[in-house]
């Protein structure tokens, strides 16, 4: 299978801040790799496919990068209804996700 | 965009079977484009992809090796849904179960998700 790492597991940001998120393969993926906003109590939901194609109704301040093993999830200014976790996942080969990055307020 | 509705108990036995379903709408179970997958998310174990079933001309199945010996995936086309069925659980299988429709690799449709505990 192919292992999927995220970094930071949190981080504590402020409204307007620019955050980044990154996501490593263990293997090269190419661009098979999405982003995922998930909040409490509710199913992830699609934010990036295809490592930079935005999703029809996702604002333009997210956006994603990277090809291979390493890709990045970027916001451009925070606001609040970003504050929630975001996974990465990977479509190279079945389907497998990385632990998740908590953004929390500062 | 399809609309995934699950059904199924939210408490479940040890060594016994884990059963649930999900009714599609929207699309169709037999769509050539899309899969159907069930995944789990606990604090142990993360989001985890659990299986699929898709037709491309015929049924295909496909497993994770963790539940592969446990596992089976069903599709019916009369009812326009498709169902997991896990034997054996144990307490860790406690987890949230979601199905999901995966089209280009992307999991755009979610069912709500389904909490079952595996306890006696």
């Amino acid at each position: 299978d192919i292992q999927m790492t995220q970094s930071p597991s949190s981080l504590s940001a402020s409204i307007g801040d620019r955050v980044t998120i990154t996501c490593r393969a263990s293997q090269s993926v190419s661009s098979y790799l999405n982003w995922y906003q998930q909040k409490p109590g509710k199913a992830p939901k699609l934010l990036i496919y295809a490592a930079s194609s935005l999703e029809s109704g996702v604002p333009s301040r997210f956006s994603g990068s990277g090809s291979g093993t390493d890709f990045t999830l970027a916001i451009s200014s925070l606001q609040p209804e970003d504050f929630a976790t975001y996974f990465c996942q990977q479509s190279y080969s079945t389907v497998t996700f990385g632990g998740g990055t908590k953004v929390e307020i500062k | 965009q399809a609309q995934l509705q699950q059904s199924g108990p939210g408490l479940v036995k040890p060594s016994q079977t884990l059963s649930l379903t999900c009714a599609i709408s929207g699309d169709s179970v037999s769509s050539n484009s899309a899969a159907w997958n069930w995944i789990r998310q606990s604090p142990s174990r993360g989001l985890e992809w659990l299986g699929r079933t898709y037709y491309r001309s015929k049924w295909h199945n496909d497993y994770a090796e963790s539940v592969k010996s446990r596992i089976t995936i069903n599709s019916d086309t009369s009812k326009n849904q498709f169902s997991l069925q896990l034997n054996s659980v144990t307490p860790e299988d406690t987890a949230v179960y979601y199905c999901v429709r995966v089209d280009s690799g992307c999991l755009r449709d979610w069912g709500q998700g389904t909490l079952v505990t595996v306890s006696s």
